[in-house]
C-alpha cells in the first residue's frame, strides 16, 4: 500500500538550514509527484513545493528563495532543504503524494521547532 | 494567489444534525476544490475531490457542492466520530488551503 514517512531533526536553530527526508513505498517516484506541505498555528496549511514524476520542481513563490527539493529514486526518497530558518518556520512538515490535484496520501508529519 | 476563506471558524452541532460548512475562493476556481478532515494529532484526510466526488472509503453522509467561488461541505447526519477540523483546498492554481472549520459536539 502507499505510504510516506517524514524524518529529520526535531529542533533547528534560527538562521540554520532544515533538512527533511520523505521515504515512500507502494509507488514509484517517477510516476507521481511528491509535495511538501507544512502546518503552523500562524499560517495554517501551506504547500511548499513539489517534485514531479519527471524530476522537475515547482515552489511556492513565498518560499522559493529559501527552498530546494530533490530526490533519490533508487532509495524512494525525496529531500527538502530550506535555509535561513526563522521562528515562524516552526511547523509540522508533511509530505504527500499528488493525485492530479487532491492529496490522497499523507505522511504522519514531523514537528520541527526553530529555536532562537 | 487565490485566497480561500472558510466559515464559520467554529461550529457546534448535535449528533444527527445536518451540518453545512462553507468555503469561498477569491476568484473562480472552476470546481477544483477538495475537502479534508483532520482529527487531533493526525494528518489531513481527503474526503471530497473536484467539488463533489467522494473519496473511496468515505461515508456517504459526506457530500460536496458548489461552483465558481462558493463551495459547501455537508454532513447529512452528524456522528460523534465527525468531530474534527475541516479544510477546503483549491487546486485551480497551485494549491491553497482555507483556514479551517472546527466542528464540535453541542
Amino acid at each position: 500500500q502507499v505510504q510516506l514517512k517524514e524524518s529529520g531533526p526535531v529542533l533547528v536553530q534560527a538562521s540554520e538550514t532544515l533538512s527533511l527526508t520523505c521515504t515512500v513505498s507502494g509507488f514509484s517516484l517517477t510516476n507521481y509527484g511528491v509535495i511538501w506541505v507544512r502546518q503552523s498555528p500562524g499560517k495554517g496549511l501551506e504547500w511548499m513545493g513539489i517534485i514531479w514524476g519527471d524530476g522537475n520542481t515547482d515552489y511556492n513563490s513565498a518560499l522559493k528563495s529559501r527552498l530546494s527539493i530533490n530526490r533519490d529514486t533508487s532509495k524512494s526518497q525525496v529531500f527538502l532543504k530550506m535555509n535561513s530558518l526563522q521562528t515562524d518556520d516552526t511547523a509540522i512538515y508533511y509530505c504527500t503524494r499528488d493525485q492530479g490535484g487532491p492529496f490522497a496520501y499523507w505522511g504522519q508529519g514531523t514537528l520541527v521547532t526553530v529555536s532562537s | 494567489d487565490i485566497q480561500m476563506t472558510q466559515s464559520p471558524s467554529l461550529l457546534s452541532a448535535s449528533v444527527g444534525d445536518r451540518v453545512t460548512l462553507s468555503c469561498k475562493a477569491s476568484q473562480n476556481i472552476y470546481k477544483y476544490l477538495n475537502w479534508y478532515q483532520q482529527k487531533l494529532g493526525e494528518a489531513p484526510k481527503l474526503l471530497i475531490y473536484y467539488t463533489n466526488s467522494l473519496q473511496t472509503g468515505i461515508p456517504s453522509r459526506f457530500s460536496g457542492s458548489g461552483s465558481g467561488t462558493d463551495y459547501t461541505l455537508t454532513i447529512s447526519s452528524l456522528q460523534p466520530e465527525d468531530v474534527a477540523t475541516y479544510f477546503c483546498q483549491q487546486y485551480n492554481s497551485w494549491w491553497t488551503f482555507g483556514g479551517g472549520t472546527k466542528l464540535e459536539l453541542k
